[in-house]
Order: structure tokens, then C-alpha cells, then sequence
């Protein structure tokens, strides 16, 4: 297993578009967690998965953003009618479902909206 | 919240230990504490945690207050390579709850 994929790397787009983006965990990882990252401050949740399910969302994330994860394997993060403040590197994590247990992080997707 | 306080930013030289602190004061019996760290334009890169005991791995060593309270992440000899934003963060996991909360972390520079 090669660790945690996200596709695609940079993103550029007009405001308005909508994105999606894609993560591919480590299989074996029942947990799969989105977050949004901007320059100079640490990520912020958005969401999280157990399997299929998605379990928890943060208030940060408005109507415009949707996450799935069908069949419990990879998982897609969409965003419409982006903004300008939606700029920012999205990360997504797997892990198992307990604290006694790291995260391993992908190298992130960079968003950019002009 | 990130329930977590560390430094901004700390400077060491290169080949000497380096100790990174961390508060947690609000910590629960339940809550891990992780540590990430982070170069620029990469994801956080899992450095170690631990619950009550110190623990060691090959990357990084974590002393655990007996309190809980505060922990410190040592880095025995650091290189050039170490140079990042390093993330104290309690994992906690209660019910549907889960997620880790970041703050800004401590930028570690390091000096040849």
C-alpha cells in the first residue's frame, strides 16, 4: 500500500465552477477525514467517515460542500459554485477508528480559485 | 479550540536535542496525544502519541507529565531535515466524535 492518494494535486478554477476532488486511503483504514488548510494556519476538520457512513461534519462546512465515500473505499469531496475564499489545500486522512492510532495524511490537493 | 498551547516558533542547532513543549491542560482520561509535523506543501507526517507513559519511537520521543497536563516531543539529535511546523493535538474519540483538532503548531528552525 502506497499510503494515502489524493488527486488531483493543484486545481485551478473560476469562481462559480464546481470541483471535486478524490482520496484513495489505505485500504486496510475504516476512517477517512477531510480538511481544509490555509497559509499559515494549521488544517481544519470538515468531515469525517466511518466506512460508508459519514459520521461527522464540522460548521465549517457550508451547504456548497458535499463529501461521499460509497462502498466505503475511496471518497469524493465536491464544491459548488466555489468563492475566492474557498482557495486552500484540502487534505484527506485515514485511520482506524480509535485514538490509539496515527493518521496518515495525503500530500493534499491546492485549490485555487480566481 | 484547539485545546492545545505551544510555542510559535523555536530555534536549535543542528545535532543537539531539541525539546518542543506542549499544554493540555483540559485533556480528558480518554484523549491521546499526537504529534505531526509538517514540511511546507505536504500533508502532516505522523511523529508519535501516547495516552499516560513516555514513549519512544525511531523518529521522536514523547514525555508524558504524570498530569497529563503537558507532554514534550524530543527530538534527539535534529538535522536539517527536521525543520517543519511540528502539531501537538489530542485525539479524542467519544461516540460519533472523532477528529483532530490543530492549532498553528511550533515552527522549528534549525541551524547548520
Amino acid at each position: 500500500d502506497t499510503g494515502v492518494s489524493q488527486d488531483p494535486r493543484h486545481k485551478i478554477t473560476k469562481r462559480g465552477q464546481n470541483v471535486t476532488f478524490r482520496c484513495d486511503p489505505i485500504s486496510e483504514h475504516n476512517r477517512l477525514y477531510w480538511y481544509r488548510q490555509t497559509l499559515g494556519q494549521g488544517p481544519e476538520f470538515l468531515t469525517y467517515f466511518q466506512n460508508e457512513a459519514q459520521l461527522e461534519k464540522s460548521r465549517l462546512l457550508s451547504d456548497r460542500f458535499s463529501a461521499e465515500r460509497p462502498k466505503g473505499s475511496f471518497s469524493t469531496l465536491e464544491i459548488q459554485r466555489t468563492e475566492q475564499g474557498d482557495s486552500a489545500m484540502y487534505l484527506c486522512a485515514s485511520s482506524f477508528g480509535t485514538s490509539n492510532y496515527g493518521y496518515t495524511f495525503g500530500s493534499g490537493t491546492r485549490l485555487t480559485v480566481v | 479550540d484547539a485545546k492545545t498551547t505551544q510555542p510559535n516558533s523555536m530555534e536549535s542547532n543542528e545535532e543537539e536535542p531539541v525539546h518542543l513543549p506542549c499544554n493540555h491542560s483540559t485533556i480528558s482520561g480518554t484523549d491521546y496525544i499526537h504529534w505531526y509535523r509538517q514540511l511546507p506543501s505536504q500533508g502532516p507526517e505522523y511523529v508519535i502519541h501516547g495516552l499516560t507513559s513516555n514513549v519512544n519511537n525511531r523518529m521522536a520521543s514523547l514525555a508524558i507529565a504524570e498530569d497529563r497536563k503537558s507532554s514534550t516531543l524530543i527530538l534527539h539529535r535534529a538535522t536539517l531535515r527536521d525543520a517543519a511546523v511540528y502539531y501537538c493535538i489530542r485525539r479524542y474519540s467519544g461516540g460519533g466524535a472523532d477528529g483532530l483538532t490543530f492549532g498553528k503548531g511550533t515552527h522549528l528552525i534549525i541551524q547548520p
